[in-house]
């Protein structure tokens, strides 16, 4: 595609409830990386694929994160349990590979968990 | 400490001035920094990577390095209106790093007053 398409761009959930957030990353990118934003807060890493692998998880908060990739292409982040403290935006981001340290950004998911 | 810091701001400048926005970091094998430009609601956009020493200019826009003082910086000429936004510095390990994460600072909000 054009550039990293996130879904779904809004969502809103209650407490306890598990959510998945997927990320496409640009075509031919073989690094990709989820990043979390609170409000007012500059972006935290979760975890780096280097295609289907995942050799960095050391930003995972807790273990109700986990993630998957398919091959070099879809992403998927889910969260279980969620808490009001996972309310953020997701943002992930692709690279063309591990050397080539410019990411670019999708538009991220907006989670508010109620 | 935050391995890399930016002041929060508001940094307020009138229209035409010039914008500075400094960030420092904490890692000295730290290889690249990136200065994103992120509206409110959007997703971080790239406007400047730097990677030696000096000065590297790009239209309005002069991103300053200086590794021994751990200390990167962002003008902007002729500020614009359109130039408030968040400004997000990050700075990339590289090959210290085998993931390549991006390490953000939290931002500085910039406003220009026409």
């Amino acid at each position: 595609g054009a550039g990293v398409s996130q879904s779904p761009s809004n969502k809103v959930t209650e407490k306890g409830k598990d959510v998945e957030l997927r990320c496409d990353p640009i075509s031919g990118h073989t690094a990709l990386y989820w990043y979390r934003q609170r409000l007012g807060q500059g972006l935290e890493f979760l975890i780096y694929f280097q295609g289907n692998s995942a050799p960095d998880k050391s930003g995972l908060p807790s273990d109700r994160f986990s993630a998957e990739r398919t091959g070099e292409s879809v992403s998927t982040l889910t969260i279980q349990r969620t808490q009001q403290e996972d309310s953020a935006v997701y943002l992930c981001a692709s690279s063309l590979d591990r050397g080539a340290d410019i990411q670019y950004f999708g538009a991220g998911t907006r989670l508010s968990v109620l | 400490q935050k391995e890399v810091e930016q002041n929060s701001g508001p940094l307020s400048v009138p229209e035409g001035a010039i914008a500075s926005l400094n960030c420092t970091y904490s890692d000295r094998g730290s290889q690249s920094f990136f200065w994103y430009r992120q509206y409110s609601g959007k997703s971080p956009e790239l406007i400047m990577s730097i990677y030696s020493n000096g000065d590297k200019e790009d239209g309005r826009f002069t991103a300053q390095l200086n590794k021994a003082s751990q200390y990167v910086s962002l003008l902007i000429r002729d500020s614009q209106p359109s130039d408030s936004a968040t400004y997000l510095c990050a700075v990339n390990k590289g090959l210290w790093d085998s993931s390549y994460k991006l390490i953000f600072g939290s931002g500085t909000r910039l406003l220009v007053r026409p």
